[in-house]
């Protein structure tokens, strides 16, 4: 299994309130990204990251944001959570972003009240 | 926008039988297509990788197919076993998307023994 590590695993928490999810990987792998599941609507892509400080948008961007300081780290912080942010967040890593596999960690479970 | 469909939505087999979960996608220029497991309350965990330019790709037990021209992939898994139960998941890599897999809803199997 890739190296991937999420924290923390489950976490509740009340609206308004920043939250940040973290992802670490022991890979080296380049790639990056944040995903949440929700049932009627799969995976959708958050935020992804290409390099350390280089990140750019998914999918369902808004109210998100991320941060790579390192190649190891990459931080999802939700500014101000809210209820319909309530969600599994996945993050995933990659070597290469177009033709390689991408590889998932655990999973945290967020729930905002 | 590139939509990924998966049908049926669950399925539910005999121990023994062969099982056969279909993909399909409505923009064919892609750059690969990739088949996950997910367990409940678990990760994903890649199973299949099928470059564009692969007609299909197999490990073990599975097999899967790739025919861009008509939007569909097919995963095969031969005689099944219970610890095949879980849900499956097609996600699609496409040219302009830079690394953003798009992921059907999934199929969830129940192999009975």
């Amino acid at each position: 299994d890739a190296g991937i590590t999420q924290s923390p695993r489950h976490k509740v928490t009340e609206t308004g309130t920043p939250v940040t999810l973290r992802c670490h990987q022991t890979e080296n792998h380049r790639y990056m990204y944040w995903y949440r599941q929700d049932p009627g609507h799969g995976l959708r892509l958050i935020h992804y990251s290409y390099g350390v400080k280089d990140t750019d948008k998914g999918e369902v961007s808004d109210g998100y944001s991320v941060s790579r300081s390192k190649t190891e780290d990459f931080l999802l912080t939700l500014e101000s959570a809210t209820s319909s942010q309530t969600s599994v967040y996945f993050c995933a890593i990659s070597r290469d972003s177009n033709a390689d596999t991408q590889y998932f960690g655990p999973g945290t479970r967020l729930t905002v009240l | 926008k590139q939509e990924v469909t998966q049908i049926p939505a669950a399925l539910s087999v005999p121990e023994g039988e062969n099982l056969v979960l279909n993909c399909s996608f409505t923009d064919s220029a892609i750059y690969n297509l990739q088949w996950f497991r997910q367990d409940p309350g678990k990760g994903l965990t890649s199973l299949l990788l099928i470059q564009s330019s692969q007609r299909e790709q197999t490990s073990g037990r599975l097999n899967a197919s790739l025919d861009k021209s008509s939007g569909r992939s097919t995963l095969y898994i031969a005689a099944s076993q219970p610890g095949d139960s879980a849900t499956y998941l097609c996600a699609v890599l496409t040219t302009d998307s830079w690394g953003k897999l798009q992921f059907g809803a999934g199929t969830q199997v129940v192999v009975t023994p």
